[in-house]
């Protein structure tokens, strides 16, 4: 059965911090797909990035990277000099090839002091 | 390019109504989901609807249905409401083929039952 965990359930760090969220996921699949997305308090999933099983290329934007490891299946979200406006519920999630139903973390709750 | 919209923005109904919500998908996009979301929980996927009919289901009773028309726009109805179906009810376009994987998602409405 396919499953997401995200372990920290909020982190709170000072504006510039480097921060970094965790996600691990399970799935018996050889094809799938990871996503992470950003829920800012207004409620919309904003997309962020998608990543295929068979690519395991870390990717940078901006201020955004992703260490994506196949060996530890995990899929991890670093922000670097953090800003208020980072801060939101980031859910990391997963789908299997054939399948439509995206499978969710429980969300990390990201606080951005200024 | 428009986005994903969502009507109505907030609902207030009582147990035991019915309740309709209306989502109309992302320009080019064919497919549409649905996904429930508690509050301080991730998503939980409820269906899709691709070519006006239900594609996948997740684990939700019959007293949830929809329907997907010609313009691709999606309702999502909940019959003999409960207290639990109080949350933010989530919809997601895509496009299929190419786009399957990545669902691009509409501001949500919020649904309190009282």
């Amino acid at each position: 059965a396919q499953k997401v965990t995200q372990a920290q359930t909020e982190i709170s760090v000072v504006e510039k911090e480097d921060v970094t969220l965790d996600c691990v996921y399970e799935t018996r699949d050889t094809t799938y797909y990871l996503f992470w997305y950003k829920q800012p308090p207004s409620g919309e999933l904003v997309f962020l990035i998608r990543r295929n099983s068979f690519d395991e290329q870390n990717e940078i934007s901006g201020r955004y990277s992703w260490n994506f490891q196949k060996s530890t299946s995990s899929f991890n979200f670093t922000i670097t000099a953090s800003q208020v406006v980072d801060s939101a519920v980031y859910f990391c999630a997963l789908i299997e090839d054939g399948n439509y139903q995206l499978i969710w973390g429980a969300g990390t709750k990201l606080i951005i002091k200024p | 390019d428009a986005g994903v919209t969502q009507s109505p923005t907030h609902l207030i109904k009582t147990r035991g109504q019915q309740v309709t919500l209306r989502c109309s998908p992302k320009s080019g996009h064919d497919t549409v989901s649905w996904y429930q979301q508690a509050l301080g929980q991730g998503p939980q996927f409820i269906f899709q609807y691709y070519e006006e009919e239900e594609r996948q289901r997740g684990n939700f009773p019959d007293r949830f249905s929809g329907h997907q028309f010609p313009n691709y726009s999606s309702e999502l109805n909940v019959n003999a409401l409960l207290l639990g179906d109080s949350a933010l009810y989530l919809c997601a376009s895509s496009f299929f083929p190419g786009g399957a994987y990545e669902q691009y998602f509409g501001p949500g409405t919020r649904l309190t039952v009282t």
